[in-house]
């Protein structure tokens, strides 16, 4: 079974560019997790989807950051400007559609804004 | 407070050595993950647990879901286990993912 996949692994921009994240869940999965997760810290959530509607974007700085699931299936993360602050690795990850459904990780995005 | 509290934060083991991380949650849950992530970002989930125990290989995972406490053991610890353990929660209401800080695991040679 192909896990999730997310591109790119690394990514260096300047502060006030803009940058894109993607990420492609496990078939079938029908919510998706994008989390922030700052050096030394836990996973933050920023938004999750179920299917292509969302069920919490609470803690999404939507100022700046905007996420979007077409077709309920992959889904892209933007963040424009970018911040100093925003340095961090960008988690996906996906689980089935049912309550307690395990959940499968990517690889992050690593993101440094200089 | 968070909602998902590990403890210890940092763990130096010398190898060989037995391992226990802890995990106490506040919520009603409909399942507990126990996850790895190594220096380079990626996580990898190694138990789900809704109740008792699951082993495999060395690693350990047990659940009192009426303390709300897991515990992650590895036992004959190796170098190569050394990395960031997480613990996480499906709200039951929810089903949002709760992360707990993580506890940074170095075993030495």
């Amino acid at each position: 079974e192909a896990g999730v996949a997310q591109s790119p692994r690394y990514k260096i921009i300047e502060k006030r560019q803009s940058v894109a994240f993607w990420c492609n869940p496990i078939s079938g999965h029908a919510t998706l997790y994008w989390y922030q997760q700052i050096l030394g810290q836990g996973p933050k959530l920023l938004i999750q989807f179920q299917n292509n509607g969302v069920v919490d974007d609470s803690q999404l700085p939507k100022d700046r950051f905007s996420a979007e699931r077409l077709k309920g299936v992959d889904s892209t993360l933007k963040i424009q400007p970018a911040k100093l602050e925003d340095s961090a690795v960008y988690l996906c990850a996906s689980s089935p559609p049912r309550q307690g459904g395990e959940a499968f990780f990517g690889q992050g995005t690593r993101l440094t804004v200089v | 407070k968070n909602e998902v509290e590990q403890s210890p934060q940092n763990l130096t083991a010398q190898e060989g050595e037995f391992i226990t991380i802890n995990c106490s949650y506040s919520v009603g849950i409909s399942a507990l993950h126990w996850l790895q992530q190594h220096p380079g970002g990626g996580i990898v989930s190694l138990f789900m647990l809704s109740s008792g125990k699951k082993k495999h290989g060395r690693l350990i995972a047990t659940i009192n879901i009426q303390e709300k406490h897991s515990s992650l053991h590895i036992t004959a610890s190796h170098p190569r286990d050394s990395a960031v353990y997480i613990c996480a929660v499906n709200n039951w209401a929810t089903d949002k993912l709760i992360f707990g800080t993580g506890t940074r695991l170095q075993v030495f040679p």
